[in-house]
């Protein structure tokens, strides 16, 4: 069985400050996705990242950064200099493939980035 | 990026009636389609997965019989909420997976649907 749990269920920062989510899953299977979405207030998923389990390079993508480390089952995220506009609801899913079919979400993390 | 629609995006209904929400995938052909739920500040939880012209997989726990999943098109999924009680209230969200150059795994997600039965 997979299982994604993400232990913030909420953090609230100030803006400009650094804020990382985590995000621990578990999972049987050798070849997995690991996947990060955004849910704005408006309630639409964005999609942030997909990583596959053989690709344990670190990415940054402007303030996002992502940090997958094997060893200890984390795929957790780094929002560095938040904004007010990064707030929303923070999931990280699970899947066996990357199209994210059969997605395994975390129970999410509800970022407030106050001005 | 692919777009994927939901109407309507709100609905309130009576208990004891039915409620159809769609899914369309605007420009591209949608072989897969997923249908989610969403409890306030809760996550996400799969209820089913629907294939063009076959019928739907439901995930265990899910009432296929109260949640009619229709698939009829590359570009629409359906999904009807039959005898809504208050209970069902909740966020209903699609996705779809599909063919697009290069972007043939890709999986898109709809705004979501608000079901408010009252």
């Amino acid at each position: 069985a997979q299982k994604v749990t993400q232990a913030q269920t909420e953090i609230s920062v100030v803006e400009k400050e650094d804020v990382t989510l985590d995000c621990v899953y578990e999972t049987r299977d050798t070849t997995y996705y690991l996947f990060w979405y955004k849910q704005p207030p408006s309630g639409e998923l964005v999609f942030l990242i997909r990583r596959n389990s053989f690709d344990e390079q670190n990415e940054i993508s402007g303030r996002y950064s992502w940090n997958f480390q094997k060893s200890t089952s984390s795929f957790n995220f780094t929002i560095t200099a938040s904004q007010v506009v990064d707030s929303a609801v923070y999931f990280c899913a699970l899947s066996r493939d990357n199209a994210g079919n059969m997605l395994t979400f975390g129970g999410g993390t509800r970022l407030m980035v106050k001005p | 990026g692919a777009v994927v629609s939901q109407h309507p995006s709100w609905v309130i209904c009576k208990s004891g009636t039915s409620v159809k929400i769609e899914c369309r995938s605007l420009d591209f052909q949608a072989t897969t389609m997923f249908w989610y739920r969403q409890f306030p500040k809760q996550s996400l939880m799969l209820m089913a997965t629907s294939n063009e012209g076959s019928k739907a997989t439901y995930e265990q726990g899910v009432e296929k019989d109260k949640f009619l999943i229709n698939h009829a098109s590359l570009t629409l999924s359906t999904l009807t909420v039959t005898s809504a009680h208050p209970e069902d209230s909740s966020f209903y969200i699609c996705s779809a997976r599909g063919g697009r150059a290069g972007k043939s795994y890709e999986q898109y997600f709809g705004p979501g649907t608000r079901l408010t039965v009252t």
